[in-house]
């Protein structure tokens, strides 16, 4: 079965960092692309960073481009996210999320979320 | 971008009715559809993609349909585990999600 947990979510002041992680298992976690999204109260689902199976492409929303840096370590089925300059619009609940092959498209799978507080 | 506007935000039904939930593109997406179901602290669970194929697993009370800017998904008979929110996601140029229906006892 399908597991996907979050981590390392927290209450951070503007312009600070925090790095996410997602632990992956009962899939072969190097043959699927991977993807943050966030949800806020205002906005609903909104898509943050995606990542090929291989970790070679990467893809963000504008509004994180440049601040967020998405990353996997495929050797321990490991999706991470690690914010920096953090801003207030930030505070969301963060889903890590699995495609349902190499190619992102939409998500078969989603862990619980990790709050971040940005205050 | 591409926008994807969700009708109604929200929505009070009684357990055994048949509620429709509307999602609007800003451009054409073909058929490139998906629909998620969240209860609160829970994962998101996909019910449905390319526009109206079923995830397995997920009961056939749940059904899409719908192409080029206009998408429904139907639930025909409510019941009580489907009171949650709603989203649609387009993923034909990046991935952009619906606000939200919030489907509510009545």
């Amino acid at each position: 079965e399908v597991h996907l947990l979050e981590s390392g979510g927290g209450l951070v002041q503007p312009g600070g960092s925090l790095r996410l992680s997602c632990a992956g298992s009962g899939f072969i976690f190097d043959t699927y692309g991977m993807a943050w999204v966030r949800r806020t109260p205002g906005r609903g689902l909104e898509w943050v960073s995606a990542i090929s199976a291989t970790g070679r492409t990467t893809y963000y929303a504008d509004s994180v481009r440049g601040r967020f840096i998405i990353s996997r370590d495929n050797s321990n089925s490991t999706l991470f996210l690690q914010m920096n300059g953090l801003r207030v619009e930030d505070t969301a609940l963060y889903f890590c999320a699995k495609a349902p092959e190499r190619i992102i498209a939409f998500f078969d799978y989603w862990g619980p979320g990790a709050l971040v507080t940005v205050s | 971008d591409i926008q994807m506007t969700q009708s109604p935000s929200t929505l009070a039904a009684f357990v055994g009715d048949r509620v429709t939930i509307t999602c609007r593109a800003s451009h054409n997406i073909g058929k490139w559809v998906a629909w998620y179901q969240h209860r609160p602290g829970k994962a998101p669970h996909l019910l449905i993609y390319e526009t109206s194929s079923l995830k397995s697993g997920v009961p056939s009370r749940f059904s899409g349909g719908g192409s080029g800017t206009e998408f429904t998904l139907t639930i025909s008979s409510l019941q009580p585990e489907d009171f949650a929110t709603y989203y649609c996601q387009q993923y034909t140029n990046s991935w952009t999600f619906g606000q939200g229906t919030t489907v509510e006892i009545k």
